[in-house]
């Protein structure tokens, strides 16, 4: 099946702790995207590539960290530096022309 | 600048009534428009889609929305509610940027429906 795979689906991070959130989609799509997604709040943008060994800053990029080495594959880290990184995390993908974003399942990360 | 605004944080009916969920956009280009459905701890899935071709857009489960300019409106309605109709939605609004499409999402609206 085609499609976007997140993991973990729950992940807990340590003070300190740097962690890394997965994220492979097989749909041959260019364009990856990952939003934080808090209660109220809506989805906001933390980082986009529309290339291979290219991404850009959104909205909330402070504390997170990404590579795109290949198409199939958007690793998120959140760093330590993000001092409140309790959130739920959607990655998603599209391609440009169509503009429509597919969207997996998203990760739940928790402070201990 | 493109932003979304959806009126009401949550709506509530019952079951068989009509379902409007309301979506305000701001945006300096005619804009591409969306609305997402999002069930409990999973990602969102597209509902339907505006590209400036008919302004009543018809999309999955019954649900469809109408692109009205002069209001900068984009509401989405069902007839009739049913009850796994229950979810999140979001509305979104994206322009051209560069040559690319980076979408703006509203807060999200709850729908919750009663026997």
């Amino acid at each position: 099946d085609g499609g976007i795979t997140q993991s973990p689906k729950y992940l807990f991070r340590k003070e300190g702790q740097n962690v890394t959130l997965s994220c492979e989609q097989n749909l041959n799509h260019d364009a990856m995207y990952w939003y934080r997604q808090d209660p109220g709040q809506g989805l906001r943008l933390i980082y986009y590539s529309h290339i291979v060994n290219d991404f850009q800053k959104g909205d909330i990029a402070e504390g997170y960290s990404v590579s795109r080495e290949k198409k199939e594959s958007f690793p998120l880290t959140v760093t330590s530096a993000q001092k409140n990184p309790t959130a739920f995390y959607l990655c998603a993908s599209g391609t440009l022309a169509k503009n429509i974003q597919y969207f997996g399942a998203g990760t739940r990360l928790s402070v201990l | 600048a493109q932003s979304v605004t959806q009126l009401g944080s949550h709506v509530s009916v019952s079951e068989g009534a009509l379902v409007l969920l309301r979506c305000n956009y701001s945006s300096s280009v005619p804009p591409y428009l969306f609305w997402y459905v999002q069930y409990p701890n999973q990602g969102l899935q597209l509902l339907l889609k505006y590209t400036s071709a008919a302004t009543l857009v018809k999309g999955i489960n019954g649900f469809e929305a109408e692109f009205k300019k002069s209001e900068t409106s984009f509401h989405l309605t069902k007839p009739s509610a049913h009850m796994s109709d229950a979810a999140e939605y979001f509305c979104a609004v994206s322009e051209p940027a560069g040559g690319s499409y980076i979408p703006t999402f509203g807060r999200g609206t709850s729908l919750i429906v009663h026997p």
